[in-house]
């Protein structure tokens, strides 16, 4: 059955980084496009990035680009999300998910990791 | 402010029927598959439709999706106390400058 296993959470300082991974198993990593998505305490789905199932394009939400990095490892089954520069307003639960088609869209994303959860504070 | 608009909250007895709303633009919902989700409290989101009608294995059929325009809509029949969730719209939207993902601000289904 596929799995999504989120790590790399935490509190972190304003300004700080991080890098979240995200273990995959059960299906084919390589065929697919892998998403990020958040979730602030007490609010909706924030869509964050999406890659590609060979990692040639990437796309980001306003918020967070230029800030974060999605990236993948095929050989690893393993997304990645480097965040730099980090906010009181990037605090929320991290999903990593899988996309129902190859390329860098939003058809559908058919599973869900339980999440990680990041908080950024002082 | 999400990009698509959803009503924050709908009610229904148990047993009946009700839609939710999802409105966007020719930018996103106009011109890119729908997709549904629901995120029961504490859990992770499941999809429930995706390319617009389209039902994953284990969704039952009291759950339909459609489309039209700009405008998308999500069907739930027969309603049971475990419905009770949170459904999101979420789309690809096509903009100018480069394309991104996504969702509504979510809608509250209460079975009363």
């Amino acid at each position: 059955q596929v799995q999504l296993v989120e790590s790399g959470g935490g509190v972190v300082q304003p300004g700080r980084s991080l890098r979240l991974s995200c273990a995959a198993s059960g299906f084919t990593f390589s065929s697919y496009g892998m998403h990020w998505v958040r979730q602030a305490p007490g609010k909706g789905l924030e869509w964050v990035a999406v890659i590609s199932y060979d990692g040639s394009n990437k796309y980001y939400a306003d918020s967070v680009k230029g800030r974060f990095t999605i990236s993948r490892d095929n050989s690893k089954n393993t997304l990645y999300l480097q965040m730099n520069s980090l906010r009181a307003e990037d605090t929320a639960v991290y999903y990593c998910a899988k996309g129902s088609h190859l390329v860098a869209t939003m058809r559908g994303i058919d599973y869900w990791g339980q999440g990680t959860l990041v908080t950024v504070s002082s | 402010q999400s990009v698509l608009t959803q009503p924050p909250s709908v009610s229904a007895a148990p047993g009946q029927k009700v839609t939710i709303s999802c409105s966007g633009s020719s930018s996103n919902i106009g011109n890119n598959y729908v997709s549904w989700y629901q995120q029961l409290p504490g859990t992770a989101p499941k999809l429930l439709i995706y390319e617009n009608n389209k039902r994953p294995s284990g969704i039952p059929d009291r759950f339909s999706g459609s489309k039209s325009g700009t405008s998308a809509t999500l069907g739930i029949t027969g309603l049971q106390t475990g419905d009770e969730a949170d459904y999101y719209c979420g789309t690809w939207d096509s903009s100018l400058s480069a394309g991104k993902g996504v969702f509504g601000g979510g809608t509250k289904l209460t079975v009363l």
